[in-house]
């Protein structure tokens, strides 16, 4: 059974840089195929897609924000981390993790397993 | 970026209807599409990828179609619990970007 966590600080400072923390169970992040990803929501609006990274260690980023984003895993906690630095009131979201798995006739990936998602608050 | 434009934003719907919501890209992304149900204060879950292919249990009264930039997602007979909002997702290159959603609300 594929679960996904998120965990993180509730409330961060204008300025500051957010650690969210992925904890993943159900599967392996070096597995042939496999990926995970972060994506957003603010409240009331639409879903944002900020980074991912694949089992063999390549990391893609959304374009918008790749200057302020940082993914990597230890594979050893079964965790992926995602850091974004000079955190704004605009960024206040609920951060989702997801897993992603490659849909082998295109070549590209899909999000299939979501995490519960954790809200975040920029505010001083 | 990819622009994806979901039509209409809020639908009013009551059990047994077929719904239709719409998604268009800005450029052609073939057929490289998925569709997400949300439920409030829940996490997305995946209905359908490759525009068409159902995500392994969901139920069949779920269906989609299209390709390049026009594309549908069909309940063929509204059930209580398919009220809930609704998102596409293009997965055509690097950058992927979501429509902004539809809510299927009671009428």
């Amino acid at each position: 059974q594929i679960t996904l966590k998120e965990s993180s600080p509730t409330l961060v400072k204008p300025t500051q840089t957010l650690t969210l923390t992925c904890s993943v169970s159900g599967f392996s992040l070096t597995a042939p195929g496999v990926g995970v990803g972060w994506i957003r929501q603010p409240p009331g609006e639409a879903l944002e897609w900020l980074a991912l990274i694949y089992w063999g260690g390549d990391k893609r980023y959304s374009p918008s924000l790749k200057r302020r984003l940082t993914i990597n895993r230890d594979s050893s906690k079964n965790q992926v981390v995602l850091t974004m630095t000079n955190m704004d009131p605009v960024d206040t979201a609920t951060y989702y993790c997801a897993h992603s798995r490659i849909d082998t006739t295109s070549g590209w990936y899909i999000l299939d397993y979501w995490g519960q998602g954790t809200l975040v608050t920029v505010s001083s | 970026d990819i622009q994806m434009t979901q039509s209409p934003s809020t639908l009013s719907a009551s059990v047994g209807d077929r719904v239709t919501i719409t998604c268009r890209a800005s450029q052609s992304i073939s057929s490289w599409l998925a569709w997400y149900q949300q439920k409030p204060g829940k996490a997305p879950k995946l209905l359908i990828y490759k525009a068409s292919t159902l995500e392994s249990g969901v139920p069949s009264r779920f269906s989609g179609s299209g390709s390049e930039t026009d594309f549908t997602l069909t309940i063929s007979s509204l059930q209580p619990d398919d009220f809930a909002t609704y998102f596409c997702q293009q997965y055509d290159n690097y950058s992927w970007t979501f429509g902004q959603g539809t809510k299927v609300e009671f009428k």
